[in-house]
C-alpha cells in the first residue's frame, strides 16, 4: 500500500481566509487526486493533478477557488480559498500505486470554517 | 449518467452476526469496482479491489463479490466484531480509462454499527 501524509489533519479558519493542505506520498505516482466528503455526503472528485501540466478539474468546481499545486511525483498542495461555512469539509488526497488499480488515501483533512 | 448506490445506509446487528453490504451501478462498463472503509472523521482505508473480469476477492473474514450484468456488488463480512463498525464506500473505475476514466464514483456509503 502507499503511504500518504496529508498535513493538516484539521483546522479552524475564519471565513474570507485560505487554507493549503498539503499531500506527500512515499513514492513517485503520476496522478494525484483531491476528494472532497462534505458533513454526512460521500466523496467527491475536486480534480486530478499531473505533474507539469495544470490540474483537471471536475465539473462545479474551478481553478480559483480551489487552486492545485503538483511541483513533483510525491508532492501536492490543495488550497481552499476565500472560505466560507459551505467549504466546511474532509478534504482528501488519493494516489494509485500503479495506474488504475488499487487507489489509495490519505488521512483527510477536516475542515471547519467559522 | 454513471452513478454508485448503496442500500441501506445504515444498519445495525449484534455480534457475531454476518453483514451483507450492497452496492449498486448504472453502468456495466466497469474497470474495476472497491470497496473502502471509513471510521469517523478519517481517512479511507481500502478493504477490497475487484477488477471487472472477476467474479469475486476475499481477505479474511471480507469477501465480494462482483455481477457486472446485473450492476451489483457486495460485500460479506463474516462473524461481526463491534470493531467492524463504520462506514463502509463502494467506489466504481468507470471505463474508458484514461484523462477522463481515472476518477473514482463514489456510493453514498452503508454506516455500520455492531453491538456488542
Amino acid at each position: 500500500s502507499a503511504v500518504i501524509s496529508q498535513k493538516p489533519s484539521r483546522d479552524i479558519c475564519q471565513r474570507g481566509t485560505s487554507l493549503t493542505i498539503q499531500c506527500q506520498v512515499d513514492s513517485q505516482v503520476t496522478m494525484m487526486f483531491w476528494y472532497r466528503q462534505q458533513p454526512g455526503q460521500s466523496l467527491t472528485l475536486i480534480a486530478t493533478a499531473n505533474q507539469g501540466s495544470e490540474a483537471t478539474y471536475e465539473s462545479g468546481f474551478v481553478i480559483d477557488k480551489f487552486p492545485i499545486s503538483r511541483p513533483n511525483l510525491t508532492f501536492s498542495t490543495l488550497t481552499v480559498s476565500n472560505m466560507s461555512p459551505e467549504d466546511s469539509s474532509i478534504y482528501l488526497c488519493s494516489v494509485y500505486r500503479v495506474s488504475n488499480t488499487e487507489a489509495f488515501f490519505g488521512q483527510g483533512t477536516r475542515l471547519t470554517v467559522v | 449518467k454513471q452513478e454508485v448506490t448503496q442500500i441501506p445506509a445504515a444498519l445495525s446487528v449484534p455480534e457475531g452476526e454476518n453483514l451483507v453490504l450492497n452496492c449498486s451501478f448504472t453502468d456495466s462498463a466497469i474497470y474495476n469496482l472497491q470497496w473502502f472503509r471509513q471510521d469517523p472523521g478519517k481517512g479511507l482505508t481500502s478493504l477490497l479491489l475487484i477488477q471487472s473480469s472477476q467474479r469475486e476477492q476475499t481477505s479474511g473474514r471480507l469477501n465480494a463479490s462482483l455481477d457486472k450484468s446485473s450492476g451489483r456488488s457486495t460485500l460479506y463480512i463474516a462473524a461481526s466484531q463491534p470493531g467492524d463498525s463504520a462506514t463502509y464506500l463502494c467506489a466504481v473505475k468507470f471505463t474508458p480509462v484514461g484523462a477522463a476514466g481515472n476518477k473514482l464514483t463514489f456510493g453514498g456509503g452503508t454506516r455500520v454499527l455492531v453491538k456488542p
